[in-house]
């Protein structure tokens, strides 16, 4: 069985200063990575996601995230926000083995201020 | 690009009713997925399916089943609605294995009064 945990349920930042959101996981198992983005009223949709090789992932929109095995972390980062990434953001991991089913943390709103 | 429709965007049933809430996707995936979400509490697995006519229990089934008849259809059923089972409801799909990122439509938020 694994685990998600999201660190900071709100982050508030300004627009252009730079943000991380943190995801630490537990597994007995290796595990693939993946963050989601919701914006208000959609469904989720993929912003990156580990599965090997190198442990810095780009994704779509400027974010990237870094695997960190020792720490159990994969922290979204992003240089300097817009307005436009005010939303939701999960992070969730799935076993790399067995069942396929991915398990997500809570959430944490990432809110932009002009 | 891979299109998971769900039929309704917002739903008003009242307690004790019936409900479907029907999922298509068009990308021939094998996995689909009933999530329910709430605030504070993120996603939670309702059920999930990995082929025609086979399902899977998630976290949370209870006070709910499910339809899978054709590959690309999902249907969530609520044998009788209450008012703890008012939410949003995302539906997903994916191809099998657990590097295969889901693909959501974007949900169903269900009132029962």
């Amino acid at each position: 069985a694994q685990s998600v945990t999201q660190l900071d349920s709100q982050v508030p930042v300004f627009e252009e200063a730079p943000v991380e959101l943190r995801c630490n996981y537990s597994s007995s198992v290796s595990v693939y990575l993946f963050w989601y983005v919701q914006y208000p009223n959609q469904g989720l949709q993929l912003l990156l996601k580990y599965l090997s090789g190198s442990t810095l992932v780009k994704g779509i929109n400027g974010f990237e995230a870094e695997f960190n095995k020792s720490q159990t972390s994969f922290h979204l980062r992003k240089p300097s926000v817009h307005i436009s990434d005010t939303a939701e953001y999960f992070c969730a991991v799935s076993p790399s083995g067995g069942s396929y089913i991915p398990t997500f943390g809570r959430g944490t709103s990432l809110i932009v201020h002009p | 690009d891979v299109k998971v429709t769900q039929s309704s965007r917002y739903l008003v049933k009242r307690t004790g009713e019936k409900v479907f809430l029907e999922c298509v996707q068009d990308m021939d995936h094998e996995n689909m997925f009933w999530y329910r979400q709430d605030p504070g509490l993120g996603l939670r697995l309702i059920y999930f399916s990995y082929d025609v006519k086979m399902k899977e229990k998630g976290d949370i089934p209870e006070g709910y089943s499910v339809s899978r008849e054709k590959k690309e259809r999902f249907s969530l059923i609520l044998e009788s609605a209450s008012t703890n089972q008012t939410s949003m409801y995302l539906c997903a799909s994916s191809f099998g294995g657990g590097g295969s990122p889901l693909h959501f439509g974007n949900g169903t938020r269900l009132t029962v009064t």
